[in-house]
Protein backbone atom coordinates (compact mmCIF):
# COMPACT_ATOMS: atom_id res chain seq x y z
CA UNK A 1 0.00 0.00 0.00
CA UNK A 2 0.96 3.56 0.24
CA UNK A 3 3.25 4.95 2.28
CA UNK A 4 3.54 8.66 2.92
CA UNK A 5 6.64 10.05 4.89
CA UNK A 6 7.21 13.64 6.16
CA UNK A 7 9.77 15.84 7.03
CA UNK A 8 10.38 17.28 9.59
CA UNK A 9 8.24 16.48 12.46
CA UNK A 10 9.25 19.62 13.90
CA UNK A 11 9.70 23.13 12.71
CA UNK A 12 10.11 26.28 14.29
CA UNK A 13 10.16 29.80 12.36
CA UNK A 14 10.71 33.45 13.02
CA UNK A 15 7.37 35.29 12.46
CA UNK A 16 7.68 36.66 8.98
CA UNK A 17 10.33 34.24 7.89
CA UNK A 18 9.00 30.85 5.31
CA UNK A 19 8.31 27.37 6.30
CA UNK A 20 8.67 24.67 4.41
CA UNK A 21 7.45 20.95 4.95
CA UNK A 22 8.71 18.03 2.48
CA UNK A 23 6.51 14.94 1.78
CA UNK A 24 7.72 12.11 0.09
CA UNK A 25 4.91 8.95 -1.64
CA UNK A 26 5.58 5.48 -2.63
CA UNK A 27 2.72 4.86 -4.99
CA UNK A 28 2.93 6.12 -8.33
CA UNK A 29 -0.59 5.79 -8.84
CA UNK A 30 -1.18 8.37 -6.23
CA UNK A 31 -2.93 11.05 -8.22
CA UNK A 32 -4.29 13.43 -5.35
CA UNK A 33 -2.47 15.57 -2.41
CA UNK A 34 -4.08 17.23 0.35
CA UNK A 35 -2.48 19.52 2.95
CA UNK A 36 -4.35 19.62 6.21
CA UNK A 37 -3.86 21.44 9.59
CA UNK A 38 -4.82 20.11 12.74
CA UNK A 39 -5.12 22.36 16.19
CA UNK A 40 -5.02 20.15 19.35
CA UNK A 41 -8.33 18.28 19.46
CA UNK A 42 -9.84 19.70 16.45
CA UNK A 43 -10.56 18.13 13.23
CA UNK A 44 -7.88 18.38 10.22
CA UNK A 45 -8.38 21.50 7.98
CA UNK A 46 -7.64 21.26 4.32
CA UNK A 47 -5.71 24.33 3.72
CA UNK A 48 -4.12 23.26 0.06
CA UNK A 49 -4.25 20.50 -2.32
CA UNK A 50 -2.95 19.22 -5.40
CA UNK A 51 -3.65 17.12 -8.29
CA UNK A 52 -1.09 14.81 -10.13
CA UNK A 53 -1.72 16.99 -13.41
CA UNK A 54 -0.50 20.16 -12.24
CA UNK A 55 2.95 20.99 -10.88
CA UNK A 56 2.72 24.13 -8.71
CA UNK A 57 -0.53 25.89 -6.42
CA UNK A 58 -0.97 28.73 -4.81
CA UNK A 59 -3.60 30.20 -2.49
CA UNK A 60 -1.79 33.46 -0.93
CA UNK A 61 0.47 32.79 1.24
CA UNK A 62 0.23 29.30 0.86
CA UNK A 63 1.74 26.99 -2.05
CA UNK A 64 2.09 23.49 -2.71
CA UNK A 65 4.19 22.29 -5.75
CA UNK A 66 4.37 18.62 -6.76
CA UNK A 67 7.72 16.50 -8.13
CA UNK A 68 5.80 13.68 -10.18
CA UNK A 69 8.99 12.06 -11.55
CA UNK A 70 10.80 12.26 -7.85
CA UNK A 71 7.16 10.97 -6.39
CA UNK A 72 7.54 14.22 -3.51
CA UNK A 73 5.25 17.23 -2.93
CA UNK A 74 6.20 20.64 -0.61
CA UNK A 75 4.27 22.87 1.24
CA UNK A 76 5.30 26.63 1.43
CA UNK A 77 3.83 29.22 3.87
CA UNK A 78 5.38 32.70 3.57
CA UNK A 79 5.13 35.61 5.73
CA UNK A 80 4.16 33.46 9.02
CA UNK A 81 1.96 34.52 11.71
CA UNK A 82 1.69 33.42 15.06
CA UNK A 83 -1.83 31.98 14.24
CA UNK A 84 0.12 29.47 11.31
CA UNK A 85 1.61 27.36 14.60
CA UNK A 86 -0.12 24.17 14.29
CA UNK A 87 0.47 20.31 12.99
CA UNK A 88 0.40 19.89 9.25
CA UNK A 89 -0.35 16.50 7.84
CA UNK A 90 0.12 15.75 4.13
CA UNK A 91 -1.61 12.90 2.51
CA UNK A 92 -2.33 10.77 -0.61
CA UNK A 93 -4.94 8.90 -2.46
CA UNK A 94 -5.67 7.48 -5.77
CA UNK A 95 -8.30 7.27 -8.23
CA UNK A 96 -10.37 3.90 -7.79
CA UNK A 97 -8.73 3.29 -4.13
CA UNK A 98 -10.11 6.79 -2.01
CA UNK A 99 -8.68 6.31 1.16
CA UNK A 100 -6.04 8.61 2.32
CA UNK A 101 -2.95 8.00 3.61
CA UNK A 102 -1.18 10.16 5.97
CA UNK A 103 2.37 11.85 6.69
CA UNK A 104 3.46 11.84 9.89
CA UNK A 105 3.14 15.08 10.62
CA UNK A 106 5.02 18.68 11.52
CA UNK A 107 4.39 20.68 14.51
CA UNK A 108 5.42 24.15 13.25
CA UNK A 109 5.88 26.78 15.96
CA UNK A 110 6.06 30.91 14.54
CA UNK A 111 8.00 32.45 17.19
CA UNK A 112 6.51 35.79 17.39
CA UNK B 1 -20.78 23.61 2.13
CA UNK B 2 -20.69 19.91 3.02
CA UNK B 3 -20.51 19.23 6.67
CA UNK B 4 -20.39 15.29 8.77
CA UNK B 5 -21.69 15.93 12.07
CA UNK B 6 -19.56 13.37 14.44
CA UNK B 7 -20.90 12.34 18.19
CA UNK B 8 -19.99 12.02 20.81
CA UNK B 9 -17.62 14.55 21.11
CA UNK B 10 -16.04 12.89 24.32
CA UNK B 11 -16.54 10.08 26.22
CA UNK B 12 -15.43 8.20 29.05
CA UNK B 13 -16.30 4.87 29.72
CA UNK B 14 -15.33 1.73 32.01
CA UNK B 15 -12.82 -1.09 30.63
CA UNK B 16 -15.07 -3.76 29.12
CA UNK B 17 -18.04 -1.68 28.19
CA UNK B 18 -18.95 -0.67 24.52
CA UNK B 19 -19.16 3.01 23.04
CA UNK B 20 -20.90 3.73 19.85
CA UNK B 21 -19.60 6.74 18.09
CA UNK B 22 -21.90 8.28 15.23
CA UNK B 23 -21.12 10.58 12.06
CA UNK B 24 -24.16 11.84 9.56
CA UNK B 25 -23.54 13.72 6.34
CA UNK B 26 -26.09 16.29 6.81
CA UNK B 27 -26.56 17.94 3.71
CA UNK B 28 -25.00 15.13 1.19
CA UNK B 29 -24.93 11.30 0.49
CA UNK B 30 -21.74 9.94 2.17
CA UNK B 31 -21.49 6.58 -0.04
CA UNK B 32 -18.32 5.88 1.89
CA UNK B 33 -16.94 6.52 5.56
CA UNK B 34 -13.48 6.31 6.94
CA UNK B 35 -12.77 5.70 9.89
CA UNK B 36 -9.38 6.71 11.50
CA UNK B 37 -8.00 6.74 15.17
CA UNK B 38 -5.51 9.19 16.10
CA UNK B 39 -3.01 8.81 19.34
CA UNK B 40 -1.63 11.46 20.91
CA UNK B 41 1.08 13.46 18.87
CA UNK B 42 0.92 10.60 15.93
CA UNK B 43 -0.71 11.08 12.87
CA UNK B 44 -4.36 9.64 11.66
CA UNK B 45 -4.24 6.11 10.90
CA UNK B 46 -6.99 4.76 8.67
CA UNK B 47 -9.11 1.98 10.67
CA UNK B 48 -11.76 0.90 8.34
CA UNK B 49 -13.68 1.96 5.26
CA UNK B 50 -17.32 1.49 4.86
CA UNK B 51 -19.53 1.61 2.04
CA UNK B 52 -23.35 1.52 2.54
CA UNK B 53 -25.22 -1.18 2.83
CA UNK B 54 -22.37 -3.52 2.44
CA UNK B 55 -19.64 -4.52 4.95
CA UNK B 56 -16.82 -2.83 5.95
CA UNK B 57 -13.09 -2.78 4.52
CA UNK B 58 -10.70 -3.30 7.57
CA UNK B 59 -7.23 -1.55 7.66
CA UNK B 60 -4.34 -4.82 8.52
CA UNK B 61 -4.13 -5.09 12.55
CA UNK B 62 -7.42 -3.78 13.00
CA UNK B 63 -9.96 -6.08 14.70
CA UNK B 64 -13.16 -6.40 13.03
CA UNK B 65 -15.08 -7.87 16.27
CA UNK B 66 -13.68 -4.58 18.54
CA UNK B 67 -14.63 -1.92 15.91
CA UNK B 68 -17.53 -3.18 14.65
CA UNK B 69 -18.77 -0.32 11.90
CA UNK B 70 -22.62 0.26 10.58
CA UNK B 71 -23.32 2.06 7.49
CA UNK B 72 -27.04 1.48 6.95
CA UNK B 73 -28.07 4.30 5.37
CA UNK B 74 -26.37 7.11 3.15
CA UNK B 75 -25.99 9.77 5.62
CA UNK B 76 -25.29 7.79 8.66
CA UNK B 77 -22.12 5.63 9.59
CA UNK B 78 -21.47 4.13 12.92
CA UNK B 79 -18.29 2.79 14.83
CA UNK B 80 -18.74 1.13 18.08
CA UNK B 81 -15.82 0.27 19.93
CA UNK B 82 -16.52 -3.26 21.98
CA UNK B 83 -15.26 -4.68 25.32
CA UNK B 84 -13.11 -0.91 25.37
CA UNK B 85 -9.92 -1.05 27.66
CA UNK B 86 -7.75 1.41 28.43
CA UNK B 87 -4.98 1.31 24.93
CA UNK B 88 -8.37 1.86 22.85
CA UNK B 89 -8.38 5.85 24.34
CA UNK B 90 -8.04 7.45 21.51
CA UNK B 91 -9.40 10.37 18.91
CA UNK B 92 -11.61 8.97 16.51
CA UNK B 93 -12.62 10.48 13.58
CA UNK B 94 -14.53 9.56 10.64
CA UNK B 95 -14.20 11.33 7.28
CA UNK B 96 -16.66 11.17 4.08
CA UNK B 97 -15.97 11.95 0.60
CA UNK B 98 -17.96 15.12 -0.87
CA UNK B 99 -17.76 15.00 -4.99
CA UNK B 100 -15.93 13.13 -7.35
CA UNK B 101 -13.45 16.03 -7.03
CA UNK B 102 -11.72 14.08 -4.34
CA UNK B 103 -13.02 16.64 -1.56
CA UNK B 104 -13.34 15.35 2.29
CA UNK B 105 -15.09 16.24 5.17
CA UNK B 106 -14.21 15.37 8.56
CA UNK B 107 -16.41 14.82 11.25
CA UNK B 108 -14.88 16.81 14.74
CA UNK B 109 -13.82 13.51 16.36
CA UNK B 110 -14.69 12.01 19.42
CA UNK B 111 -12.15 11.73 22.48
CA UNK B 112 -12.26 8.49 23.89
CA UNK B 113 -11.30 7.93 27.84
CA UNK B 114 -11.63 4.06 28.67
CA UNK B 115 -10.33 4.18 32.99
Amino acid sequence: GENVEQHPSTLSVQEGDSAVIKCTYSDSASNYFPWYKQELGKRPQLIIDIRSNVGEKKDQRIAVTLNKTAKHFSLHITETQPEDSAVYFCAASKAGNEKLTFGTGTRLTIIP
Amino acid sequence: GAVVSQHPSWVICKSGTSVKIECRSLDFQATTMFWYRQFPKQSLMLMATSNEGSKATYEQGVEKDKFLINHASLTLSTLTVTSAHPEDSSFYICSARTDTNYGYTFGSGTRLTVV
